[in-house]
């Protein structure tokens, strides 16, 4: 029962590096979303896919970008890394997006991400 | 208020204490308030969704009230145990994705 499942869980890279943050759920959820959390900061939402081949941004999408190219899958791209996107990634992922309602998310653990 | 503000930041309490917590939220264009119950190096799991005015749920010793008019919800911790340990986080949709969290309440339970 994986749920929701995210890769690395641990990631150091260099200003300027780029990296690919995977997500994958086996839910058959029409929604996923990619949060980042910062000390003393609630979650935000960075970009989000209403459906395969759908993205959409977030609140702080800026540095960031995204593919839903399979149902499953999210990923979650930083082309040039910035010490500012240093910080906890969470995937999530819900059934059909009513979240105004009551559906709830279904994150994966986290990747911490360090850009030095 | 334009965000979602959850207080105390952080509590320490003994075994076998009750607790609560506060989540205030912006109370127009209220649609759902959520509760997450996070554990360190693992997932955020859902604890309750409400939308009503006046909802309470319960989910064994946790439990949460909804004030959708002054924009507050509490939740409730009866005989804390150490395994109640993570950070609760609170979320208030507005519609749509305009979705706000909380930064979390941090629950530490001594032994």
């Amino acid at each position: 029962n994986a749920g929701v499942t995210q890769t690395p869980k641990f990631r150091v890279l260099k200003t300027g590096q780029s990296m690919t943050l995977l997500c994958a759920q086996d839910m058959n959820h029409e929604y996923m979303y990619w949060y980042r959390q910062d000390p003393g900061m609630g979650l935000r939402l960075i970009h989000y896919s209403v459906g395969e081949g759908t993205t959409a941004k977030g609140e702080v999408p800026d540095g960031y970008n995204v593919s839903r190219l399979k149902k499953q899958n999210f990923l979650l791209g930083l082309e040039s890394a910035a010490p500012s996107q240093t910080s906890v990634y969470f995937c999530a992922s819900s059934p059909t997006g009513s979240y105004a309602t009551n559906e709830k998310l279904f994150f994966g653990s986290g990747t911490q991400l360090s850009v030095l | 208020i334009l965000n979602v503000e959850q207080s105390p930041q952080s509590l320490h309490v003994q075994e076998g204490d009750s607790t609560n917590f506060t989540c205030s939220f912006p109370s127009s264009n209220f649609y759902a308030l959520h509760w997450y119950r996070w554990e360190t190096a693992k997932s955020p799991e859902a604890l309750f969704v409400m939308t009503l005015n006046g909802d309470e749920k319960k989910k064994g010793r946790i439990s949460a009230t909804l004030n959708t008019k002054e924009g507050y919800s509490y939740l409730y911790i009866k005989g804390s145990q150490p395994e109640d340990s993570a950070t609760y986080l609170c979320a208030s949709n507005t519609g749509g994705f305009k979705t706000i969290f909380g930064a979390g309440t941090r629950l530490f339970v001594k032994a």
